[in-house]
């Protein structure tokens, strides 16, 4: 069966300090891999995805993701945090028609 | 503007009474789906729709239909609702099943008491 797991519940990071928020894998095939951030009171907005080529992918506000095959995952990460960057994160995975999303990894900014 | 539109945005009801969450979408996508979030679970998704008079069960259909007359509607029903369907819901859109980004809609939180 398919799935897509974010081992953190939370990350905690201070301002200016690089983040990473943790997401692996489990789709056959060549997996499309998403990344999406939900702020209070909103639906999901899409940062970036991958379907296939470069591996380090770009997307919104300054982040990105690196998929790594070998070790299926699709972590994402920015150089520099901003206590707007808080917020709940959700790692999403799919293949063949079915998008599986993670539980979500809520992102906390200290000033 | 592209966009996703949901209504009601906040809705208690009791248990048995039938109610029907819209969900509409201006970008002429193909494939909408319907999630339900809960603390702890994530997205979990209810049921989607490939396209017109096309709809199938996602991971947790029970207790929902769905109907796919038009393309750009794609509502959500609860015949009798009970209590452990209390949650945010959030309906969602692309052009394509597992390529594309989802557009999402801004939500609807149920409470059934």
């Amino acid at each position: 069966a398919q799935s897509v797991a974010q081992p953190e519940d939370q990350v905690n990071v201070a301002e200016g300090n690089p983040l990473t928020v943790k997401c692996t894998y489990s789709v056959s095939g060549n997996p499309y891999l998403f990344w999406y951030v939900q702020y209070p009171n909103r639906g999901l907005q899409f940062l970036l995805k991958y379907i296939t080529g470069d591996n380090l992918v770009k997307g919104s506000y300054g982040f990105e993701a690196e998929f790594n095959k070998s070790q299926t995952s699709f972590h994402l990460k920015k150089p520099s945090a901003l206590v707007s960057d808080s917020a709940l994160y959700f790692c999403a995975g799919g293949r063949d028609d079915k998008i599986i999303f993670g539980k979500g990894t809520r992102l906390h900014i200290l000033p | 503007e592209a966009q996703v539109t949901q209504n009601p945005r906040y809705l208690i009801t009791v248990t048995g009474k039938k109610l029907t969450v819209t969900c509409s979408q201006n970008m002429n996508h193909e494939y909408m789906s319907w999630y339900r979030q809960d603390p702890g679970l994530g997205l979990r998704q209810i049921y989607y729709s490939m396209n017109v008079e096309v709809t199938d069960k996602g991971d947790v259909p029970e207790g929902y239909k769905v109907s796919r007359k038009e393309k750009r509607n794609f509502p959500l029903i609860l015949e009798s609702p009970s209590p452990n369907q209390t949650s945010l819901y959030f309906c969602a859109s692309s052009l394509l099943a597992d390529e594309e980004k989802l557009f999402f809609g801004s939500g609807t939180q149920l409470s059934v008491l």
